[in-house]
Formats: structure tokens, sequence, C-alpha cells
């Protein structure tokens, strides 16, 4: 079955570290995103990418980068990890193109940065 | 710029009653769609119902239903017969963009808490 996993699924790291968190489906879905989830906030867009070497920023994008150089994965970069990006992260894809373009989840990510 | 509303963080609902959670949203584009997600406890996002702007009916899925008021800008969910099950968060997300759109992103709201008494 077609599926889309993030790794690691927690992670405790320090103020000023670089961290990846990885997203990688099996779908073949073109649209690609990352979402941070926080009490409150509700899910909110980081980044997201409509194919390989397109990306886009979302609403809170400073301090994160992403890059698309296939299908299948989009990982997630924290440059310089501060404390204010604690937060669950949601890799998220859809097919664009067909369907309602509804968004297939992957399990979640819980960063925690000291 | 498109903006999804939940103005319930929590609700509390007697078991096999009938829910309605609130959602408004706010676009310019004539061509978008609604989706409501439920989250339980162990953290995965499920999708539940969607809804297209130019469809004329109100969405159905089971339980579910979307009660959709173009005029008014909003798309409460319905849960009909509530379960301890659904006791969850849930999520109204919009996306912009035609259904077929190879390119669309989807936001969301806040979320509203919903808690089932026995």
């Amino acid at each position: 079955d077609a599926e889309i996993t993030q790794s690691p699924r927690h992670k405790i790291t320090e103020t000023g570290r670089q961290v990846t968190l990885a997203c990688h489906q099996t779908w073949n879905h073109n649209n690609m995103f990352w979402y941070r989830q926080d009490l409150g906030h509700g899910l909110r867009l980081i980044h997201y990418s409509y194919g390989v070497q397109d990306t886009n920023k979302g609403e809170v994008s400073d301090g994160y980068s992403v890059s698309r150089s296939n299908t299948e994965d989009l990982p997630l970069t924290l440059e310089s990890a501060a404390s204010s990006q604690t937060s669950v992260y949601f890799c998220a894809s859809s097919e664009g193109g067909l369907g309602s373009g509804e968004l297939f989840f992957g399990e979640g990510s819980r960063l925690t940065v000291l | 710029a498109q903006k999804i509303t939940q103005t319930q963080p929590g609700m509390f609902v007697q078991e096999k009653e009938a829910v309605t959670l609130d959602c408004t949203y706010d676009t310019s584009d004539p061509s978008y769609g609604l989706f409501w997600y439920k989250q339980p406890s162990s953290g995965e996002m499920i999708f539940l119902i969607y809804q297209g702007s130019y469809d004329q009916q109100n969405a159905t899925e089971g339980r579910y239903s979307l009660n959709f008021q173009k005029a008014r800008k909003s798309a409460n969910l319905v849960i009909s017969a509530s379960q301890l099950g659904d006791s969850a968060m849930y999520f109204c997300a919009m996306r912009e963009g035609p259904r077929y759109s190879s390119a669309s992103k989807i936001i969301f709201g806040s979320g509203t808490r919903l808690s089932i008494r026995p």
C-alpha cells in the first residue's frame, strides 16, 4: 500500500543545531507540504512543493528550508534550531490533478529544541 | 488571502446527540474546496469529508455531513448520533483553486476539541 513516512518520529536537539526532518511518500503525488502543529494555532503551512525542483514558502517559513530533488522526498531543514520551533511537524502530500486534492498525512514528527 | 476560522475551541456533547462544529472561511477565489479532518489523541490526521464550491448538494459520508452555506461562507460539520470514539480534535481546511488544479495548497483552522460524555 502507498504511504507517507516521516523520520525521526521524535527528536530532541539543542538551540543552534541544524536539524533535518525526512518525509518520503510512495503515492507518486506531485504536491507535498510541511505543516507545524501548535496548541491554539492548528496546522500552519511552512513550505510546499508542486513538483521536482519547485518549492514555495508558506505562512511560517522563517528559519526553515526545503528542497525537492525527486518526487518521493521533501526534507525539512531547520538551519539553526530555536526553542520557538519546538512543535509537532506533519508532512503531507496530495495528487492535485485528480480527486478532491485531499491531503494524505504522515504520522508526525515531534521536535523538542532545548 | 484565504482564511479559515473555527470559533469553538472546545465542546462537550452527550453521547448519541448530534453535534455541529462551526467553520467559516474567506476567499476571493470562486473555485475552492473545503475539508474536515479528525485528529484523535493518537495524533494521526484522518480525512472525513470534502465539499467543492460548485457542488450543488451538501456532502455526506456516513454519520458526517457538511452544511455548506456558500453565501454565508460557512462549512459546518454535523456529526449525527455521536459516539465516544468521536472525541477528538477536528480541523476545518480549505483549498483555493479548481479541484483538478495540479497546484493547490490547503490551509487549516485552529481546530475544535470535541469531547463526548457517556
